[in-house]
């Protein structure tokens, strides 16, 4: 199946703490999974991506960990502002198979961050 | 760098029209992507151009379909628009298709 699951729906932090969400998987023959920020009345922004040969990524305040035997990643926000308050998508993507690939993430359905001050 | 433009911005339509929307990849992006992004169903792909041929598409029915210019500028057309076509339809362009997905603003369509 070429589903992604993400949790939670809504998640509610103070400010300076650490956010977590949660993605699964369950197609192999993913080998991209990027993170968007999306906020209202726009379109989704890559926040930060990784591929499965590493097992964390951190960009900032921003990290991507990456369990692949478990087929879940997560990304996790550090120091957490009212300025993230947003929607977070997780995603992914089968690069360079071609064929019906092309341009296509399958996106999990997003958790709404609210960062009181 | 410019990002990814789509127009319009808004749109109301009356079930049965159709509907043509816009997008402007970033330069030197030749692949165009578009989805659909409903409360209810979130975001799911319709299809993607490169060099003006579809090479993807997604589950949706025949009513949606696009076409992308030699210039990689892209379009996308409903016709005999349906209430559940109200969403917000986005538009993403990489070099090639295989990831670095860049997003535009989006064009937010209601259907009466």
């Amino acid at each position: 199946q070429q589903q992604v699951k993400q949790s939670p729906q809504s998640l509610i932090v103070q400010k300076g703490g650490i956010s977590i969400i949660n993605c699964a998987y369950e197609n192999t023959a993913f080998d991209y999974f990027p993170w968007y920020q999306q906020f209202p009345g726009k379109g989704p922004a890559l926040l930060i991506a990784i591929r499965p040969d590493v097992s964390e990524k951190k960009e900032g305040r921003f990290t991507i960990s990456f369990n692949k035997s478990a087929k879940q990643f997560s990304l996790h926000i550090m120091d957490s502002q009212p300025g993230d308050s947003a929607t977070y998508f997780c995603a992914a993507h089968v690069a360079n198979a071609g064929g019906t690939s092309y341009g296509k993430l399958t996106f999990g359905q997003g958790t709404i961050l609210t960062v009181h001050p | 760098k410019a990002g990814v433009t789509q127009t319009p911005r808004y749109l109301i339509k009356t079930r049965g029209q159709q509907v043509t929307l816009s997008c402007s990849p970033i330069s030197g992006h030749r692949s165009v992507s578009w989805y659909q992004q409903t409360p209810g169903q979130g975001l799911q792909f319709l299809f993607e151009y490169f060099s003006e041929t579809q090479r993807n598409k997604g589950n949706f029915p025949g009513r949606f379909s696009g076409r992308q210019f030699s210039n990689s500028r892209s379009e996308m057309n409903v016709s005999t628009l349906e209430l559940g076509d109200s969403a917000l339809y986005l538009c993403a362009s990489t070099r090639t298709g295989d990831g670095g997905y860049t997003f535009g603003s989006g064009t937010r369509l209601t259907v009466v």
